[in-house]
């Protein structure tokens, strides 16, 4: 079955700790993005990346970084996590159509002490 | 630029009343709209979208919106709530001549009374 996937789905984690959110998808798109999220609150876009070796910055500053090796793994890092990264991070798929449409996964809610 | 305005952070209505969620867009140029829903400690789930084809979208669930371009609105409605519904709900909206990203609204959360 085709499916976007996101490990851990929690994590608690403390300061000055690297971390690495992992984001897969099963669907073959080439379009795959990172989104914040505070809880009951409205998403923004941190990184994108239209296919294999592009990554964009997106309308959030972050002090993640993320790469994009295979088509199907977009990895998020924090090279050293602080109490302000505590959130929920939110990956997404879509094909390379002009439709646009997001396929998200289950999210992983992070809380750095 | 593109934006998107969803009327009401929070909204309630009792079960088996009809439930209506507001989304203003602002676009230069035809836009593909969507709403997509969120439960609790999940991803955002699609309801539907609008990709110019018919006006009145029919999505999952029961949920249905209509495209109204001189009111530039693409509101959500559903005859007769559920408790399943309370959720929060995203309009989004995308430019349909170039390939960029979807915009969000804020968000609007439903609440089911009993």
């Amino acid at each position: 079955e085709a499916d976007i996937y996101q490990t851990p789905r929690y994590l608690v984690i403390g300061t000055g700790k690297k971390i690495t959110l992992e984001c897969s998808q099963t669907m073959g798109h080439d379009k795959m993005y990172w989104y914040q999220q505070d809880p009951g609150m409205e998403l923004h876009l941190i990184h994108y990346s239209y296919g294999v070796n592009s990554t964009e910055k997106g309308d959030l500053s972050s002090e993640s970084t993320v790469s994009r090796i295979r088509t199907e793994h977009f990895p998020l890092t924090l090279e050293s996590a602080r109490p302000s990264h505590t959130s929920q991070y939110l990956c997404a798929s879509s094909e390379s159509t002009i439709f646009n449409e997001q396929y998200f996964g289950p999210g992983t809610r992070l809380t750095v002490t | 630029a593109q934006s998107v305005t969803q009327l009401g952070s929070h909204v309630s209505v009792s079960e088996g009343a009809l439930v209506l969620l507001r989304c203003n867009y602002s676009s230069s140029v035809p836009p593909y709209l969507f709403w997509y829903v969120q439960y609790p400690n999940q991803g955002l789930q699609l309801l539907l979208k609008y990709t110019s084809a018919a006006t009145l979208v029919k999505g999952i669930n029961g949920f249905e919106a209509e495209f109204k371009k001189s009111e530039t609105s693409f509101h959500l409605t559903k005859p007769s709530a559920h408790m399943s519904d309370a959720a929060e709900y995203f309009c989004a909206v995308s430019p349909s001549n170039r390939d960029d990203k979807i915009i969000f609204g804020k968000g609007t959360r439903l609440h089911i009374l009993p």
